[in-house]
């Protein structure tokens, strides 16, 4: 299967700081990927979906000036986290899918931790 | 996109066949049943996807009724590793839904010596 790759892994920051996460497809070109949220024990939570040279289409509830969300190539999408706080502590997943692909390939998470 | 209802738990011995079911009962003409997993503490892992007929490949098999109205992941000799959380999913290929996957809780499997 296609392989996508996050940075960092994991992340420990103050409260009030930004925070960026990266999200690459290493073997594909991805016009849209997606950012999900998963709190302990919980499923994952779609946040916001990006494609490729445009603005991210963002699920209810989601903040789009806290959650900037960037897609500027078909290799890289970043999520920024900005002026953090303890509740946004969680396992942030990325996803990816290419132009003649249909299925969904994850990247491996990145686990925020906001002191 | 159609809901989906999946059995919380269930256990299966190392070697044996892991049979985990699916009910989808709403699902429409062009929307796929997918299946993903995740083991603790890490991404989603894609598994298989159907739409009408029977799939495999060298992860699993999917059984698809014939009204489609559910389905039945088979995983043929489980391993200690596949213990994980299996959601199965029901994507709409076309849309303003286009490509949106909604986790719901999912089965846990646990896989004993």
């Amino acid at each position: 299967g296609a392989v996508v790759s996050q940075h960092p892994s994991r992340v420990i920051c103050k409260s009030g700081t930004s925070v960026k996460i990266e999200c690459r497809s290493l073997d594909f070109q991805a016009t849209t990927m997606f950012w999900y949220r998963q709190f302990p024990k919980q499923s994952l939570m779609l946040m916001a979906t990006s494609n490729e040279g445009s603005k991210a289409t963002y699920e209810q509830g989601v903040e789009k000036d806290k959650f900037l969300i960037n897609h500027a190539s078909l290799t890289l999408s970043t999520l920024t986290v900005t002026s953090a706080h303890p509740e946004d502590s969680s396992f942030y997943i990325c996803s990816a899918t290419g132009t003649v692909q249909e299925t969904q390939y994850f990247g491996p998470g990145t686990r925020l931790l906001v002191l | 996109d159609a809901k989906t209802t999946q059995p919380p738990s269930m256990d299966c011995a190392e070697g044996r066949a892991a049979n985990l079911p699916c009910n989808h009962s709403t699902i429409s003409g062009n929307e796929y049943v997918y299946w993903y997993r995740q083991i603790h503490s890490q991404g989603p892992q894609y598994i298989i996807h159907g739409l009408k007929n029977n799939e495999t490949n060298e992860m699993a098999s999917l059984i698809i009724t014939e009204d489609r109205k559910s389905s039945t992941l088979i995983l043929p000799h489980a391993t200690l590793r596949d213990t994980a959380v299996y959601y199965c999913i029901v994507l709409n290929a076309g849309g303003t839904s286009y490509g949106k996957l909604t986790f719901g809780q999912g089965t846990i499997l646990t896989v004993h010596p």
